[in-house]
């Protein structure tokens, strides 16, 4: 089972440069998250999705978009990339019908110059 | 004020040391609680899930305070292998069961 994958592992923008970054998980939850984890601030919600065609803001949306498509698929978008952006990313699965467990992925580290 | 919220530490303990984070959470409408444990520059493990009535897992115990919106986490007999951060999670509540919030985490170094 590949679980949770996040692609790109790593990536450097400019500032001002949009990029994606993609989450895709093979367990058919229902419920996908995005974190974002910087030094001393824990994981800090961005965004998260409660099926298909469903999408909800966290504590830090802004200057970050997401769609879903589909169950498997939970994509990042950011527009203009800022040097605050500059971070760890996490994606998320889970299924309500578990425990509650969160599935990560291993994360993305997004450098903005 | 965040909605979940933990000391940051660090603890510094010796082996064998019995010791305990607290966290805090401000949405009273939260049904469910977890402990996670995560290793530097790794992704967040689940540790437990915190039940109403308390729980176990071998050398953690796990408790919940509906009334006073605060779960904690105790270590008995402390092993080097435990250093790591422990992040409390809470959900949003009935309606939000999808949003699952963090706190900073609190940092536990067992030394030897």
């Amino acid at each position: 089972n590949a679980g949770v994958t996040q692609t790109p592992k790593f990536q450097v923008l400019k500032t001002g440069q949009s990029m994606t970054l993609q989450c895709a998980q093979d367990m058919n939850h229902e419920y996908m998250s995005w974190y974002r984890q910087d030094p001393g601030m824990g994981l800090r919600l961005i965004h998260y999705s409660v099926g298909a065609g469903i999408t909800d803001q966290g504590e830090v949306p802004n200057g970050y978009n997401v769609s879903r498509s589909t169950t498997e698929d939970f994509p990042l978008r950011l527009l203009s990339a800022a040097p605050s952006q500059t971070s760890v990313y996490f994606c998320a699965s889970f299924s309500q019908g578990d425990t509650g467990e969160l599935f990560f992925g291993e994360g993305s580290r997004l450098t903005v110059l | 004020r965040k909605e979940v919220e933990q000391d940051p530490g660090p603890f510094n303990v010796p082996e064998g040391a019995t010791v305990a984070f607290n966290c805090t959470y401000s949405n009273s409408a939260s049904q469910s609680f977890f402990w996670y444990r995560q290793d530097c520059r790794k992704e967040p493990k689940l540790l437990m899930s915190v039940y109403s009535s308390g729980n176990e897992d071998g050398r953690f115990t796990a408790q919940l305070n509906r009334a006073s919106q605060y779960i904690s986490l105790l270590i008995r007999d402390s092993k080097l292998s435990d250093s790591a951060t422990y992040l409390c999670v809470v959900n949003g509540g009935s309606g939000n069961t999808g949003k699952l919030i963090f706190g900073q985490g609190t940092t536990l170094q067992v030394k030897p």
